[in-house]
């Protein structure tokens, strides 16, 4: 099983700041790497998928960028909406063992 | 709108049996893949479960193979997760999900959620 090990735990920002979320693969994974948003009461929402390639409707201030074991999440000034919980997740295990990480919470400083 | 919408949650003693079911609209249910992923406090987000658009290919976790069957009916754009021999680790919320990419059908992304049905096993 490929582990997703996600840092940190909580994020601390302002309002006006840059949020950067890492995620590390235990093995490689190529691009096939996946971020999510969770509202409290809501089902995860798809914002990055292949590493960088923003979802559709998903706002600019978000990006994603590495490849192999080594993942970053960036939000540019982030939104009261966007103080949630993000999870990356890897979909390049064949059988499929899809695999998450534990989640990074985004709160606001 | 693409829309899921979950059903057949609820409280199950240990041992007992559960059947989920997926309601999937503004989409051609058929052309994609789709999956079962659960939540808990403690373990996080979890797949359970995937089968591809025809029902042909099915894949389940270590820790349901066995106990869990997925499936599908297209004819009623329907997605079921079966679940037996219940146990208390089994407690979380239920989401279905599809698969965004008809090309790289499994071997891609969850685009779409469900808003999630609550198994309790007590």
């Amino acid at each position: 099983e490929i582990v997703m090990t996600q840092s940190p735990a909580t994020l601390s920002v302002s309002p006006g700041e840059r949020a950067t979320l890492s995620c590390r693969a235990s093995q490689s994974v190529s691009t096939k790497i996946a971020w999510y948003r969770q509202k409290p009461g809501q089902a995860p929402r798809l914002l990055i998928y292949g590493a960088s390639t923003r979802a559709p409707d998903i706002p600019a201030r978000f990006s994603g960028s590495g490849s192999g074991t080594e993942f970053t999440l960036t939000i540019n000034s982030p939104q009261s909406e966007d103080f949630a919980v993000y999870y990356c997740q890897q979909y390049n295990d064949w059988p499929p063992e899809y695999t998450f990480g534990q989640g990074t919470k985004l709160e606001i400083k | 709108d693409v829309q899921l919408v979950e059903s057949g949650g609820g409280l199950q003693q240990p041992g007992g049996s559960l059947r989920l079911s997926c309601a999937a609209s503004g989409f051609t249910f058929s052309d994609y893949a789709m999956a079962w992923v659960r939540q808990t406090p403690g373990k996080g987000l979890e797949w359970v479960s995937n089968i591809n658009g025809n029902g042909g290919s099915t894949f389940y976790a270590g820790s349901v193979r066995g106990r869990f069957i997925i499936s599908r009916d297209n004819s009623k754009n329907t997605l079921y997760l079966q679940m037996t021999s219940l146990r208390a680790e089994d407690t979380a919320v239920y989401f279905c999900a599809k698969f965004s990419d008809t090309h790289f059908g499994e071997l891609s992304p969850f685009d779409v959620w469900g808003q999630g049905t609550l198994v309790t096993v007590s």
